[in-house]
């Protein structure tokens, strides 16, 4: 069964400090991950995704296919960045995205 | 385009009565997505259409629940008779083949339903 973890349901840290949101996914195939994101107010938008190895507003993200992760991170925390984060693995067998259950990142100032 | 639209905004209602869901997703995209959103359990993807056929609708929680896509611009998700815990955020995406299997979701700003 295709499965997504998303350890903590809330993430709060300083401004300016590192962040790191996880994410775990459980192997079936090679699926294609994507982090969402819900700023308030907002629509479900895309962050980013790996195929693209890109880096959106400052936040990475590395797929580690042996510890089957795909954790986001980003150097220097700002404000704006404060919101709801998404894992969101899309496996091919079952044409379908399904998403954790989500972390709610709050930046104190 | 204004992306998808989702109405209404926010439902309230009580125990037993009919709820119907409505979305209007991005003109020439051929899948068509229905999740729920709460606090416990996040985000759940309740069934998805490809080209107004329900491909899986595995997630959907029970048969107090159906949804239909009658024609590519249109799609419903109706509860009857609805529960105190159906109360979520009710979230519609679409999106489009040719940016290939795994792309883009659009999702629509979400019905927000409360039943008391």
């Amino acid at each position: 069964a295709q499965r997504v973890t998303q350890p903590e349901k809330l993430l709060s840290v300083f401004k300016g400090a590192p962040v790191e949101l996880k994410c775990n996914y459980s192997y079936s195939g090679s699926p294609e991950l994507f982090w969402y994101v819900q700023y308030s107010r907002q629509r479900l938008q895309l962050l980013l995704r790996h195929i693209s190895r890109e880096s959106i507003k400052g936040f990475t993200a590395d797929l580690n296919k042996g510890e089957t992760s795909f954790h986001l991170k980003k150097p220097f925390a700002q404000e704006e960045d404060s919101a709801m984060y998404y894992c969101a693995p899309w496996y091919s067998s079952a044409s379908k995205i399904i998403f954790g259950s989500g972390t709610r990142l709050s930046i104190r100032p | 385009d204004a992306g998808v639209i989702q109405s209404p905004r926010h439902e309230v209602t009580e125990m037993g009565q009919e709820v119907t869901l409505r979305c209007k997703p991005i003109s020439g995209h051929d899948y068509l997505f229905w999740y729920r959103q709460t606090m416990m359990r996040g985000l759940e993807l309740l069934i998805y259409f490809n080209n107004n056929v329900p491909i899986d609708d595995s997630g959907m929680p029970e048969d107090r629940f159906s949804a239909k896509m009658p024609n590519a611009s249109f799609s419903t998700l109706k509860i009857q008779p609805s529960e105190p815990r159906d109360s979520a955020v009710y979230f519609c995406a679409s999106k489009s083949r040719i940016q290939g299997i795994s792309g883009e979701l659009f999702f629509g700003e979400g019905s927000r339903l409360t039943v008391l």
